[in-house]
Order: structure tokens, then sequence, then C-alpha cells
């Protein structure tokens, strides 16, 4: 299946250990992209990859770091985890061919963060 | 200021019924994108439809269709013939040109859709 596939579903861990969320995109996209949806249900942008380059970085801790070792996976690593961590974090991706922005970006199913 | 704007928290709307959600937006650049996606108790985020600034039509997908009204900024979702699936939380979102090759969306706080039997 092409798709935006993203693991672990389920991540629960203890305040300061250091996780890693893995992402990999078979759609052949430029762009990848990390969300955090907090409690509240609000989705923000955390990061975004295009063509290995890290292009935007929003007010992140620098505990968190996006990895990318190819143009189709894009990892999301943590360290000293924090009870404020707990989230559910969204991989994306999309491909813009026209320079409009038009396309839509591709979600995973997400990973649910408990941090204990 | 917010860029996306979903006042309605929550909806209800009776089986085959049509319903509309509510979306304003605020952008000074001329070219932007909206997007509505459709978050389901399962989790994962959907794409439903797409409006672009300079489409002179509304769109439509189906049974989706964007009320675009480009002078009041806003981008209402019509869905036609509510079904039960149709519960869920659903989010509009706009990619702005200013954005650069970032091409992130910024997301509304979401309205929680429930189709009632």
């Amino acid at each position: 299946d092409t798709a935006v596939s993203q693991t672990p579903k389920y991540l629960v861990t203890q305040m300061g250990n250091d996780k890693s969320i893995k992402c990999e995109q078979n759609l052949g996209h430029d762009t990848m992209y990390w969300y955090k949806q907090d409690s509240k249900k609000f989705l923000k942008i955390m990061f975004s990859y295009n063509n290995k380059e890290l292009i935007i970085n929003e007010t992140v801790p620098n505990r968190f770091s996006p990895k990318s070792p190819d143009k189709a996976h894009l990892n999301l690593h943590i360290n000293s985890l924090e009870l404020g961590d707990s989230a559910v974090y969204f991989c994306a991706s999309s491909q813009d061919h026209s320079g409009h922005g038009n396309q839509p970006q591709h979600f995973g199913d997400g990973t649910r963060l408990s941090i204990l | 200021a917010q860029k996306i704007t979903q006042t309605q928290p929550g909806m209800f709307v009776q089986e085959k019924e049509a319903v509309t959600l509510d979306c304003t937006y605020d952008t000074s650049d001329p070219s932007y994108g909206l997007f509505w996606y459709k978050q389901p108790s399962s989790g994962e985020m959907i794409f439903l439809i797409y409006q672009g600034s300079y489409d002179q039509q509304n769109a439509t997908e189906g049974r989706y269709s964007l009320n675009f009204q480009k002078a009041r900024k806003s981008a209402n979702l019509v869905i036609s013939a509510s079904q039960l699936g149709d519960s869920a939380m659903y989010f509009c979102a706009m990619r702005e040109s200013s954005s650069g090759s970032a091409r992130q969306l910024t997301f509304g706080s979401g309205t929680q859709l429930t189709v009632l039997p």
C-alpha cells in the first residue's frame, strides 16, 4: 500500500528517557513533516524536511531532533523526555509539483506518546 | 492573531441532513491554499478537500463542498446527506505562499461533528 507509515503507534515511557519515532513514505514526495497534537487536539508544525534539508524549525526544544537518512524517511528523536511531551505526533508528506503549494499533505496514523 | 478560526467546538446534525462547518482565515498573502481534514475517533488524519486562493469555482469532492468567500476570508465545509460515519473532528488548515519552501499547514482548533441517527 502507498502511504505514510510511522512506528510505533503507541509509546509509553518514563520521564528522562530518550526515544525515537520512525516515519517512512512511499509516495515519492519531496517534503516530510512532523506535527504535534496536544491534549486539546490542537495541531502544530514542528519540523519539515525538503530534499534532506531542514527548512523550518518552530519553537521546539532542542531535545527534539529530526533525522532524515533519505528522502523517504524522517525520524524524530527525543532526548530527556518530559511530562509535557505527552501528545500524539504525526508524520506527513507532500509533493509540490507547481510551487503553488496546492498538494495536500498525507498523514501517518500518529504515534501516541505517554510519559509516566 | 489566529490565522485559522473555527468557532464551532461541537456540532450536531441529523443523519441525511446537510451541515456546514465554519472556517475563517487571516492572511495577507495573495496566494494561499485552504484544506479540510477529517480525524475520526481512531485518530488518523484524512484529507477531504482543497481550495486555492485563485480558484474561481468552489471546490467539490463527492458529498463535500467548500463554500469559499474570499472577500469575507471564509472557507466553510459543507457536508451533504450526513452519514453516521461522518462523526469526527474536522480541521480547517491553510498554507501560505510566504511559508516558502516550508509549505507548512496552519490548523484551526477543529470542530467535533456528531451525526445523530
